[in-house]
């Protein structure tokens, strides 16, 4: 069946540092990879998504590579700020019926 | 646009009660899904609608019931709580078509606690 992993957390950055969180998956065929995004309280929102291979999704200084060969998704952004802090969630989708598959989640922790 | 909204936001339930999570997007979308978030732990999919009158189970469908009688409203139903059911529970929905890529929108949660 489907499976996503990520990196376990909490990460702790101080600010303007350059964050990864890793993510890979276990999926036939051509999955679509999501990243989501859960700040303290909220629900879930989408940050980014690709559909292909080799497509890079982007939003909010953060970017992910669809990266077949690796099956991975790892998330980045260059320089993170204290609002940047939440649970980032790695997710596939990878039928008709539009189900997602979730990692565990990782949390980030920004410092000023 | 309100997207999906969740009622109660928060609850707590004695052993053997029962109860409905109230949900409603006003996307006009087709699917909707329920999940649960146990602490520390990503989401699994409790239950699934592609449409007004149909309903499928997902990875976690037992003590759960739901219903979709209309595109907007995709109510829980918890008959009989036990502890294990203590979690955050998110809707979602999607406007689908054929690829199944769609991304989800999902409504703020709600907390539930049986004891």
């Amino acid at each position: 069946g489907n499976s996503v992993t990520q990196m376990e957390g909490p990460v702790t950055l101080s600010e303007e540092a350059f964050l990864t969180i890793n993510c890979t998956y276990t999926a036939t065929g051509y999955p679509s990879l999501f990243w989501y995004v859960q700040y303290p309280g909220e629900g879930l929102q989408l940050l980014l998504k690709a559909t292909k291979a080799d497509d890079k999704g982007s939003n909010k200084g953060f970017e992910a590579t669809y990266r077949k060969e690796t099956t991975s998704f790892h998330l980045e952004k260059g320089s993170v700020q204290v609002s940047d802090s939440a649970v980032y969630f790695c997710a596939l989708s990878h039928n008709a019926g539009n189900m997602l598959t979730f990692g565990g989640g990782t949390r980030l922790m920004v410092k000023p | 646009n309100a997207g999906v909204t969740q009622t109660p936001k928060f609850r707590i339930l004695k052993i053997g009660q029962s109860m409905t999570l109230q949900c409603t997007q006003d996307m006009n979308h087709n699917y909707m899904y329920w999940y649960r978030q146990d602490p520390g732990m990503g989401l699994k999919l409790i239950y699934y609608s592609v449409g007004a009158g149909i309903t499928d189970k997902g990875e976690v469908p037992n003590g759960y019931n739901v219903s979709r009688s209309t595109t907007e409203d995709f109510p829980l139903r918890l008959e009989l709580a036990a502890p294990s059911q203590t979690s955050v529970y998110f809707c979602a929905s999607s406007y689908t078509g054929t690829s199944g890529r769609d991304t989800q929108y999902f409504g703020p949660g709600t907390r539930l606690t049986v004891l």
